[in-house]
């Protein structure tokens, strides 16, 4: 079993489109992240949440809303997509206490 | 949280020890030093972390000095599957809402 997957891997799109990655771990932990990787390979914290709360809301464009249904999932959803977008998305988990994340296999995303 | 610094590149033979050195002359008394490194395309992968003491585990060995203004982490045994870009981080709980910050860290590229 995967300790933290997301989908989809890969997601190919066109500018203006709305699209979500979703994002699952059966670790038991109770916080999760949301990291951007751009095309310089700098890792970014964009959200970190809590038992459901959100605790860490970096400078991220509100196009970017993330939605936490339980403490297993993160899920990001991106409005209005635009080139800059473009970047590879990791999601992880931990333990509130630890600096011991788990990641994620990323999700490429591309906007044409 | 401190800045870290490290080396932007390093080459190691196979089968050596490969050597990674980090400064961190501004780490706070409660701040742990993380290592974690990320194999190309895939999600960041955490390796060891330490306060004060030495530590080790099953992948490596992590070497703090006295002072704590630097560390060291040793791969023993350094194989082609060890090529990554590692990072050194301060981490302390409550710290930047207990966010993981990543620099540039060190690409290491092992050679047969």
């Amino acid at each position: 079993d995967t300790a933290v997957s997301q989908t989809p891997k890969y997601l190919v799109t066109q500018m203006g489109n709305d699209k979500s990655i979703k994002c699952e771990q059966n670790l038991g932990h109770d916080t999760m992240y949301w990291y951007k990787q751009d095309s310089k390979k700098f890792l970014k914290i964009m959200f970190s949440y809590n038992n459901k709360e959100l605790i860490i809301n970096e400078t991220v464009p509100n196009r970017f809303s993330p939605k936490s249904p339980d403490k297993a999932h993160l899920n990001l959803h991106i409005n209005s997509l635009e080139l800059g977008d473009s970047a590879v998305y990791f999601c992880a988990s931990s333990l509130r206490e630890s600096g011991e994340l788990f990641f994620g296999e990323g999700s490429r995303l591309t906007v044409l | 949280d401190a800045k870290t610094t490290q080396p932007p590149s390093m080459d190691c033979a196979e089968g050596r020890a490969a050597n990674l050195p980090c400064n961190h002359s501004t780490i706070s008394g409660n701040e742990y030093v993380y290592w974690y490194r990320q194999i190309h395309s895939q999600g960041p992968q955490y390796i060891i972390h330490g306060l004060k003491n030495n530590e080790t585990n099953e992948m490596a060995s992590l070497i703090i000095t006295e002072d704590r203004k630097s560390s060291t982490l040793i791969l023993p045994h350094a194989t082609l599957r060890d090529t990554a870009v590692y990072y050194c981080i301060g981490w302390v709980y409550g710290g930047s809402q207990g966010n993981l910050i990543f620099g540039k860290g060190t690409k290491l590229s092992v050679k047969p």
